[in-house]
């Protein structure tokens, strides 16, 4: 089993409002990544944990705050976003390192009105 | 700097003939590189990689070359089927940093039928 599943798949949201999106993987990998994707364009690394730390912070902008509660989940909240902040958000997950396969999740559609 | 180029950006192939994409990669520390297949609406589904102590590796009809030397790596694509198309992205390890990847800007591949 490779799934990675992702809730909302998809998410409307105010300049205003606080939204999460989450994460969940049960393959036993110890990293677990978010990923901003545009269209026609390739995903960017936001973030990654290791073994439940934060690891790697892409410079993103504090609106966006990740948190690993545990080895199986991943969870990005949003606040105060921006119209230009609405792409595809991906998370993905591997054993360890990037070295070792990387799978995605289907990804949340969010838009920012 | 981190860059991976991709080529060509777009394909179209009759059903049944061979596709080939094309990625270069500028840091020689490179050691990993993972081939992504994108259909529209879904997360990126990893479709097969090679590590570099490997210079070719062939799963059913896809196959990936790796020339170390030239920092430069392919996908091969054989008797290609309608579901083949999509958008297919390579990717390459960044540096010291065992869990970041870089990706190439993606290829779109139409196979006709």
């Amino acid at each position: 089993d490779t799934e990675v599943t992702q809730t909302p798949k998809h998410l409307v949201m105010g300049m205003t409002n606080k939204k999460s999106l989450k994460c969940e993987q049960h393959m036993g990998h110890r990293a677990m990544y978010w990923y901003k994707q545009k269209a026609k364009k390739p995903p960017e690394l936001m973030f990654v944990y290791s073994y439940e730390k934060l690891s790697i912070n892409e410079s993103v902008p504090s609106r966006f705050s990740p948190e690993c509660p545990n080895s199986s989940l991943l969870n990005l909240h949003l606040h105060a976003l921006q119209p230009e902040d609405s792409a595809l958000y991906l998370c993905a997950s591997s054993l360890q390192g990037v070295n070792y396969e990387q799978y995605f999740g289907p990804g949340t559609r969010l838009t920012v009105t | 700097g981190e860059n991976v180029e991709q080529h060509p950006s777009t394909l179209s192939v009759q059903e049944g003939d061979s596709a080939v994409i094309k990625c270069t990669y500028s840091d020689s520390a490179s050691n990993y590189f993972p081939w992504y297949k994108q259909e529209l609406g879904k997360g990126p589904q990893l479709i097969i990689d090679i590590r570099s102590n490997v210079g070719e590796k062939k799963d059913q009809r896809i196959a990936v070359t790796l020339n170390k030397t030239a920092k430069h790596f392919s996908l091969h694509i054989t008797e290609t089927q309608p579901e083949d198309s999509a958008v297919y992205f390579c990717a390459a390890t960044f540096g010291d940093s065992s869990y970041k990847l870089i990706f190439g800007s993606g290829t779109r591949l139409l196979v006709r039928p």
